[in-house]
């Protein structure tokens, strides 16, 4: 066990839907980054929020934000979801930027 | 081409081989991570390196900064190593790029 936690870990929606994925950091790390895998792309980098600012950002779309909240939780919101959003979302977590601790994932199916 | 090369892409390996796996980069890194993937999905960060080399039980990481090369060796290999094992780094615009994996997959 990381440490982290993501919620939900399965989210089945449709095409056009706004989604949620929620992590909550170890206890302690004040980065928290954002990764999505899919099977035609591998993982990528999307952002990466240290002590509730954005630190770095990847290839995350327009259509996707994210933020990190006062407790050092954080949101990525996926918003006009297409079938190619379909992938795993991790998120993981570090001091600052040293060692990143994984989340098991949040599964996302679009439909 | 992509930023981070790996190779070999899969590798099947007997019980107790001495196994590498070698990961090359094409942009100015300040960190080079290697990550674990098993089957069931969930990932573990098994090294950071800047320079030099690291061991972790029987897990060795080296890197080349001038060579921009970095290698994950496994001593006495065991089935439960069978995993994916990825290369990712961290450009100096802290953007973090993946190579796209290497499968091991270790035989009793």
């Amino acid at each position: 066990d990381s440490g982290v936690t993501q919620t939900p870990k399965h989210l089945i929606t449709a095409t056009g839907q706004r989604v949620t994925l929620r992590c909550s950091p170890r206890s302690g790390d004040l980065s928290v980054y954002w990764y999505q895998q899919s099977l035609d792309q591998g993982l990528q980098f999307l952002i990466q929020y240290y002590n509730g600012e954005e630190r770095a950002k990847g290839n995350i779309l327009e259509r996707f934000s994210a933020q990190q909240f006062p407790d050092l939780h954080s949101e990525l919101n996926l918003s006009s979801l297409e079938l190619g959003d379909s992938a795993l979302y991790f998120c993981a977590s570090s001091l600052i930027t040293d060692t990143q601790y994984f989340g098991p994932g949040t599964r996302l199916t679009v439909l | 081409k992509n930023e981070v090369e790996q190779s070999p892409q899969n590798l099947t390996a007997q019980e107790g081989e001495f196994i590498t796996i070698n990961c090359s980069y094409s942009v100015g890194i300040s960190a080079l991570h290697w990550l674990q993937q098993h089957p069931g999905g969930g990932i573990v960060s098994l090294f950071m390196l800047s320079s030099g080399k690291k061991k972790h039980g029987r897990l060795i990481a080296t890197i080349n900064i001038q060579e921009k090369h970095s290698s994950l060796h496994i001593t006495a290999s065991h089935p439960r190593d069978s995993a994916v094992y990825i290369c990712a780094v961290r450009n100096n615009n802290n953007d973090m790029r993946f190579g796209a994996g290497t499968r091991l997959t270790v035989k009793p």
